[in-house]
């Protein structure tokens, strides 16, 4: 069964900092990984999606790896800004199933 | 840009009661998923649905569950007879394609007293 760990559980950085968020898989035997966000009490909002085949992929200040074997992905958010305050969520896509196993998630918080 | 909404954002209702939660998933997509999450818990995979037919369910999707697409835009999730455990933040979500990007709604709240 496909296990989702993302650390830390939370993070509080000032703004301006870079920083990364790190996700880990059991089951190498991935179609893809999306990366989401999520506001308080809001749903989820897309951020990127990255293929097994792909190593990395970028939008904007957030740059997404994936290293496949080892079971890891990082999220890395650039000049972060109080507006990136939200909880972060690493999804897993199985190959050949469409659902999604997702983490629990890293809570950030960007202080001005 | 096209989202998917939800109906209703909140719903408190009686354990025992029926509820019916609404979806208008993204017009051209063809995917259609449902997910729950339990306050402080992680999202978890409810049921997939595709071409007018279950693809795929969790262990969570028992027989209390079903879903319908009643109509050309609409995708619905019932719950029979809803427990306590029933409440949770329910997300519908929709896709292109079984392995594109899916796209969620911003919930519907569940409380059952």
């Amino acid at each position: 069964k496909q296990e989702v760990t993302q650390i830390p559980a939370a993070l509080s950085v000032p703004e301006g900092e870079n920083l990364v968020l790190n996700c880990s898989f059991t089951d190498s035997a991935i179609y893809n990984l999306q990366w989401f966000r999520q506001d308080p009490g809001k749903g989820l909002t897309s951020l990127l999606l990255i293929q097994s085949s792909q190593r990395e992929q970028t939008s904007g200040r957030l740059n997404a790896s994936l290293d496949k074997s080892s079971g890891r992905s990082t999220l890395y958010i650039a000049a972060s800004q109080p507006g990136d305050s939200a909880t972060y969520l690493c999804a897993v896509r199985r190959s050949g199933y469409s659902t999604l196993t997702f983490g629990k998630g890293t809570m950030l918080l960007v202080s001005p | 840009e096209p989202e998917v909404t939800q109906t209703p954002s909140h719903q408190v209702t009686q354990m025992g009661q029926e509820v019916i939660l609404r979806c208008v998933p993204i017009s051209n997509h063809l995917y259609f998923y449902w997910y729950r999450q339990i306050l402080g818990q992680k999202v978890e995979f409810l049921v997939s649905f595709y071409n007018n037919e279950i693809s795929e369910k969790s262990e969570i999707f028992d027989d209390q569950f079903s879903v319908e697409r009643p109509d050309g835009s609409n995708f619905t999730l019932k719950i029979r007879s809803t427990k306590l455990e029933d409440s949770a933040m329910y997300f519908c979500a929709s896709s292109e394609g079984s392995e594109e990007t899916q796209y969620f709604g911003p919930g519907t709240r569940l409380l059952v007293l």
